[in-house]
């Protein structure tokens, strides 16, 4: 059964540029959990979706970013314009309901230039 | 919010030792997961704790949820080259809404040398 699949795994670009990163949840997991990943705050919840809506978006820095799931196995996070500080793992995750272990995907490095 | 405090950050021991890492809150948890994570990869689940003075065992790797339910420790007997990771802490809360989610600590960074 294939686990939580993120694209690209790698994503190089310069300042100002507009950035998707995308995310297949695994099947039959109602809830999806965008994450961001640096050694000064480690692993932060950006986003959470139940059922495609997005539940809690406290975790999103600020208005570049944006998240969106038009169905149950597909979301992407968008950042526009990017910035420098921006760069980070960005980790998706599925899971059964919202305090059930979460699978999580193999992450996408992000670096602005 | 609630905060996750793991200790120590960084821990580099000798292959064959054993090790203790710590996982604390002010918080009271209904569960308490264990995660451990590689280089290039994500985070992959251990262990879920729910009972208080809980203590689970997976080959090396013991786990206990504390008798209030705030903190947990893992320990590693005998540690090996391939033991060595980021292990995370997250915990579940439950407040008047349901349940808020996970909330996970910064991580113990743990290299065992051969």
């Amino acid at each position: 059964d294939a686990g939580v699949i993120q694209s690209p795994r790698h994503e190089v670009t310069e300042m100002g540029q507009e950035v998707t990163l995308r995310c297949k949840p695994i099947s039959g997991h109602d809830y999806l959990f965008w994450y961001r990943q640096t050694m000064m705050r480690g692993l932060e919840l950006l986003i959470y979706f139940n059922n495609n809506v997005p539940i809690d978006d406290s975790g999103m820095p600020e208005d570049r970013f944006s998240a969106k799931m038009p169905n149950a196995s597909f979301s992407t996070l968008k950042i526009q314009p990017s910035e420098p500080r921006d760069s980070a793992v960005y980790f998706c995750a599925s899971s059964v309901t919202v305090n059930q272990p979460q699978h999580f995907g193999d992450g996408t490095r992000l670096s602005i230039l | 919010t609630q905060l996750l405090e793991q200790s120590p950050q960084f821990l580099s021991i000798q292959e064959g030792e054993n090790l203790t890492v710590y996982c604390n809150s002010s918080s009271v948890f209904s569960s308490l997961q264990w995660y451990r994570q590689e280089p290039g990869e994500g985070p992959v689940l251990l262990v879920t704790v729910v009972t208080g003075g809980e203590v689970k065992k997976l080959k090396r790797l013991t786990f206990q949820f504390g008798d209030a339910r705030k903190d947990s420790s893992l320990h590693i007997t005998a540690a090996q080259p391939g033991d060595t990771g980021l292990y995370l802490c997250a915990g579940v809360v439950y407040s008047g809404g349901g349940a808020d989610g996970l909330t996970f600590g910064k991580g113990t960074h743990l290299i065992i040398q051969p």
